[in-house]
């Protein structure tokens, strides 16, 4: 139990150009999902916190404006890089977990690699 | 301390051997901490979740304590094998149980057949 699906896993997109990463929980309801980066030699950085039919919370830093987040149900969520860059190059990567029910465990998908050219 | 560190690095051992590494985290405002097993091309999976200073969990082989007043986990491996060659990492949970998690940088282990 308790798998989430990520997809793509990689993306090649020219710059200035927009993309769309989905995030999946399979088996069971997400009430929250994160999204994650993770610039090369570096750890996992939250980019921003999305609560089902809630607008997502961003971290400091993260332009809310660049990185359009969607999650409309309690199975999906969306991260949507507007007029990607090559610096916005990176490892994206999702989890989700159900806080409402006392679990606090969170679990990912496997992760998409963005090359923006 | 104000981030989460992991050590070391990376670390090669030879199958059979017995190994541990180490988290430090801020002890402040501490809710839970997390230690995941990531293998190349696979989602992070979920070893541990531990609350309690004091605790400690055990699946399988691996283990982990807990010390939250001085704010550091310890992660062991006993009797290492060529599949728990992985990216081994630990996250800090603040607050509550909506609290997000701060990762550290991970400890890569490769395990020599």
């Amino acid at each position: 139990g308790a798998v989430v699906s990520q997809h793509p896993s990689w993306v090649i997109c020219k710059s200035g150009t927009s993309v769309k990463i989905e995030c999946r929980s399979l088996d069971f309801q997400a009430t929250t999902m994160f999204w994650y980066r993770q610039f090369p030699k570096q750890s996992l950085m939250l980019m921003a916190t999305s609560n089902e039919g809630s607008k997502a919370t961003y971290e400091q830093g993260v332009e809310k404006d660049k990185f359009l987040i969607n999650h409309a149900s309690l199975t999906l969520s969306t991260l949507t890089v507007t007029s990607a860059h090559p610096e916005d190059s990176s490892f994206y990567i999702c989890s989700a977990s159900n806080p409402r029910q006392g679990a606090y465990e969170q679990y990912f998908g496997p992760g998409t690699r963005l090359t923006v050219t | 301390i104000l981030n989460v560190e992991q050590s070391p690095q990376s670390l090669h051992v030879q199958e059979g051997d017995s190994t541990n590494f180490t988290c430090s985290f801020p002890s402040s405002n501490f809710y839970a901490l997390h230690w995941y097993r990531w293998e190349t091309a696979k989602s992070p999976e979920a070893l541990f979740v531990m609350t309690l200073n004091g605790d400690e969990k055990k699946k399988g082989r691996i283990s982990a304590t807990l010390n939250t007043k001085e704010g550091y986990s310890y992660l062991y491996i006993k009797g290492s094998q060529p599949e728990d060659s992985a990216t081994y990492l630990c996250a800090s949970q603040g607050g509550t149980s909506y609290g997000k998690l701060t990762f550290g940088q991970g400890t890569i282990l490769t395990v020599h057949p």
